[in-house]
């Protein structure tokens, strides 16, 4: 079956725009997650959505950073005002059930913030 | 504040040798620890999973071992190839959060 896709693959933009990324998650999985990989940072975590529940925020790193999740399925990181420190590879993932449940990756959006 | 550390951050080896991968967490109250492998410009596959109350998980040449108690886990990759160079991370997953990940391990097997 399909699994996580996420488009664009590629994205530059210039400072100050805004930009909107998209995940598609594999059918049928109810929890969906952002991370962003930053060059010598890691991974880390952005925010969690789990069915209709509402989601978690607590990794965002400021309040031009937000996502939705539209019928449970797929979702829209938007970042505004974007700033070269956002420059990062935003990698969706999802997984069937919350807390255990093995996390599939999508192969990511490069953005780069020129 | 749960911190994951991977050792080393690169290792260089020949085709055929057996290998262990490190990676130690602070907070030994885990629902599981997963492993993964990143190819450059990639997104993440997942290789192993390992149940908090499990021990070990094993997938043709790699076997990964968990000793929460410790904070422990080892991926130990049998007869290397130049086909397993990647990056590998391990992530734990704790109730109420999503995935904390090491920084990985570069891995290189030279033919």
């Amino acid at each position: 079956g399909a699994g996580v896709s996420q488009s664009p693959s590629n994205k530059v933009t210039e400072k100050g725009k805004d930009v909107e990324l998209r995940c598609d998650p594999i059918s049928g999985h109810t929890a969906l997650y952002w991370y962003r990989q930053s060059l010598g940072q890691g991974l880390e975590f952005l925010i969690y959505f789990q069915g209709n529940s509402a989601p978690d925020k607590s990794g965002l790193p400021s309040d031009r950073f937000s996502a939705e999740r539209t019928g449970g399925s797929v979702s829209t990181l938007t970042i505004q005002r974007t700033q070269q420190e956002d420059s990062a590879v935003y990698l969706c993932a999802s997984s069937s059930q919350r807390g255990g449940a093995e996390q599939y990756f999508g192969p990511g959006t490069r953005l780069t913030v020129t | 504040k749960q911190e994951v550390t991977q050792i080393p951050a690169a290792l260089s080896v020949p085709e055929g040798e057996n290998l262990v991968l490190n990676c130690s967490f602070t907070d030994s109250a885990i629902y599981n620890l997963q492993w993964f492998r990143q190819d450059p410009g990639k997104g993440l596959t997942s290789l192993l999973l390992i149940q908090s109350s499990q021990r070990e998980q094993t997938s043709g040449r790699l076997n990964a071992s968990l000793d929460k108690s410790s904070g422990r886990s080892t991926l130990y990759i049998a007869a290397s190839q130049p086909g397993d160079s990647a990056t590998y991370l391990c992530a734990v997953y704790q109730a109420g959060t999503a995935l904390i990940f090491g920084k990985g391990t570069t891995l290189s097997v030279s033919s």
